[in-house]
């Protein structure tokens, strides 16, 4: 099947600084880009749909301002967690679409840990 | 919106034995109903699907089975192997290259 990579796998950063988490579709276009989030023994929690182009669509309760996404082309969007604070650390997780898939792939995780 | 329940939460199986995860969701606009298997640190990886036009799918040891009028699916495990320990997620959606909901999850353990 298609792949999406996503990195960095694992980051841990320093509160009050910025962390940017790409993901790129390798073998197809990703018009859309699904952005989750998973606490420690939770469920995904969608975050963000992000359309080429296009700004990002968020889910309730998630703040554009402190989670920046961009989907400039059709192979990368990226995930920019503003001025990360501890309770931000979380397992970032992003899933790809485009409109010659029959379904959405998922990157392998981003853990965050921000100390 | 769409609201998807999973149970159980945990499930502890002999190995050799089969398991069983049901799901249940809301909307009946849904037709799209992965399931997702996560191992440690890892991210869902897609293990089996269904579309709401099909009643019941099966790949090997693994099967899932749809009652869009009841709202519920549900997963099959067959013959289960310690490798099969892990967090399975049921997920719903309206498409396949849509977002989906994911319900809590199930922890399986596979004894040996």
């Amino acid at each position: 099947g298609a792949v999406v990579s996503q990195h960095p796998s694992r980051v841990i950063c320093k509160s009050g600084t910025s962390v940017k988490i790409e993901c790129r579709s390798l073998d197809f276009q990703a018009t859309t880009m699904f952005w989750y989030r998973q606490f420690p023994k939770q469920s995904l929690m969608l975050m963000a749909t992000s359309n080429e182009g296009s700004k990002a669509t968020y889910e309730q309760g998630v703040e554009k301002d402190k989670f920046l996404i961009n989907h400039a082309s059709l192979t990368l969007s990226t995930l920019t967690v503003a001025s990360a604070h501890p309770e931000d650390s979380s397992f970032y997780i992003c899933s790809g679409a485009g409109t010659m898939n029959t379904e959405a792939f998922f990157g392998q995780g981003t853990r965050l840990t921000v100390v | 919106g769409e609201n998807v329940e999973q149970h159980p939460s945990t499930l502890s199986v002999q190995e050799g034995d089969s398991a069983v995860i049901k799901c249940t969701y809301s909307d009946s606009a849904s037709n799209y109903f992965p399931w997702y298997k996560q191992e440690l640190g890892k991210g869902p990886q897609l293990i089996i699907d269904i579309r709401s036009n099909v009643g019941e799918k099966k790949d090997q040891r693994i099967a899932v089975t749809l009652n869009k009028t009841a709202k519920h699916f549900s997963l099959h495990i067959t013959e289960t192997q310690p490798e099969d320990s892990a967090v399975y997620f049921c997920a719903v959606g309206e498409t396949s290259y849509d977002k989906v909901i994911f319900g809590p999850g199930t922890s399986l353990s596979v004894i040996p």
